[in-house]
């Protein structure tokens, strides 16, 4: 079955605690994004990649990190995650100029 | 500057009452109008990519349309299952994806 998935799908930690979103796709897709979402702010990109070892900042890059060593594979990094960073986050993937397909979306608090 | 801007931002409607969704865009070089669907707490779910001013896709009581400066999603006699929030987006020449803020829709039975 053709899909994104993304893990872990809920997390709950603390502030500067080092963490690791991972994102996977079996589509052989070259684009590769990860957005935010938070009420009444809707959809902001916060990193995407081209392909492979190309990756550029989004909208609020800000405090994330991102690598993509692999095709299907874009993990999110957090190296000291703070309150604001509180949100639902969604990886997406896709042929170049094509439709995104999303993951089913990572609920992250930080405390 | 590249744009998405969807109106209205909530629309309450009646089950069976058709209405319209808008989405007006300020893309330059348009690579294709996208619209998805996205339940509460669940990724966006793509429903269809218009390329060409003219241009129209259905699905079930979906209709999308494409004019050069903006794109509708029409709903026939909607059902409550058909609640959800409706986002549109558009590429940019930097091969961005510009999402809209979204219309949350309510059908109500």
């Amino acid at each position: 079955e053709a899909q994104v998935t993304q893990n872990p799908r809920y997390l709950i930690t603390v502030t500067g605690k080092k963490l690791t979103v991972t994102c996977s796709q079996n589509m052989n897709h070259e684009y590769m994004s990860w957005y935010r979402q938070d009420p009444g702010l809707g959809l902001r990109q916060i990193y995407y990649s081209m392909n492979v070892e190309v990756t550029d900042k989004g909208d609020v890059p800000e405090g994330y990190k991102v690598s993509r060593k692999e095709k299907r594979n874009f993990p999110l990094i957090l190296e000291s995650p703070s309150p604001n960073q509180t949100s639902l986050y969604f990886c997406a993937s896709s042929h170049r100029g094509s439709e995104q397909y999303f993951g089913p979306g990572t609920r992250l608090t930080v405390t | 500057e590249d744009q998405v801007t969807q109106s209205p931002e909530a629309l309450r409607l009646q089950e069976g009452e058709s209405s319209s969704l808008n989405c007006s865009y300020t893309v330059s070089g348009l690579r294709g109008l996208f619209w998805y669907r996205q339940d509460p707490g669940k990724g966006p779910e793509f429903l269809f990519t218009l390329y060409s001013a003219g241009e129209e896709k259905e699905k079930e009581r979906l209709k999308a349309t494409l004019t050069k400066k903006e794109s509708f999603l029409h709903i026939t006699a909607p059902k409550p299952e058909d609640s959800a929030t409706y986002l549109c987006a558009s590429y940019n020449q930097g091969g961005k994806l510009i999402f809209g803020q979204g219309t949350e829709l309510s059908v109500k039975p």
